[in-house]
């Protein structure tokens, strides 16, 4: 099994408004990361945590803030956005960062948010 | 600075011929691994096959298979009895053994598999 889970599939928010992006995995995969991708574009790193805890912040805004409760669960909180942030937002998990094995990533199907 | 470049944005192939797409990407370092995803129109990136540098047998799946020519820094995807469900936007990525920042992407190439 090589599921990802995010939810919402879509989201549409106002430049006031707080939500909150969910990404769940079950396979025991102890790094997790948050890509934004725009269209016809390649996904751009945001965040990448590792035993749960944050190890990489690729200089994102504070507007995004991510929060790893659990092994399994990552958020992503979003708090006055602005309308480019609108975007595709993927989570992925891999067994772990870095280290001699191939490491796969394995990608969710993304968050469509449109920012008003 | 690692980069990947992907040289074709757009190519296309008629349903059940073989098509290639390209990938080239710099780097300096010796043990790393190379990807390519696929991220069809419903946008979920999806792992294709995946390459070991230290490997000098080429990687295959079903009908995915790649030619990965170290020396020349090459890695492409061969995609063979082409479906209508191969059609997507094909992403080659690179990672360094040990990296904790993962995966540098090329731009892409969108394939269309015409009927």
């Amino acid at each position: 099994d090589t599921e990802v889970t995010q939810t919402p599939k879509h989201l549409v928010m106002g430049m006031t408004n707080k939500k909150s992006l969910k990404c769940e995995q079950h396979m025991g995969h102890r790094a997790m990361y948050w890509y934004k991708q725009k269209a016809k574009k390649p996904p751009e790193l945001m965040f990448v945590y590792s035993y749960e805890k944050l190890s990489i912040n690729e200089s994102v805004p504070s507007r995004f803030s991510p929060e790893c409760p659990n092994s399994s669960l990552l958020n992503l909180h979003l708090h006055a956005l602005q309308p480019e942030d609108s975007a595709l937002y993927l989570c992925a998990s891999s067994r772990k960062t870095g280290g001699s094995s191939t490491d796969t990533q394995y990608f969710g199907p993304g968050t469509r948010l449109t920012v008003l | 600075a690692q980069t990947v470049t992907q040289s074709q944005p757009e190519m296309s192939v008629q349903e059940a011929e073989t098509v290639t797409l390209s990938c080239t990407y710099d780097t300096s370092e010796s043990d790393y691994y190379l990807f390519w995803y696929k991220q069809p129109p419903s946008r979920q990136m999806i792992l294709v096959i995946r390459q070991e540098a230290y490997k000098q047998q080429n990687a295959t799946e079903n009908r995915f298979s790649v030619n990965f020519q170290k020396a020349a820094k090459s890695f492409s995807l061969k995609i063979s009895d082409s479906q209508l469900g191969d059609a997507a936007m094909y992403f080659c990525a690179y990672r360094i053994s040990g990296s904790a920042r993962q995966l540098t992407f090329g731009s892409g190439t969108q394939l269309t598999v015409l009927p």
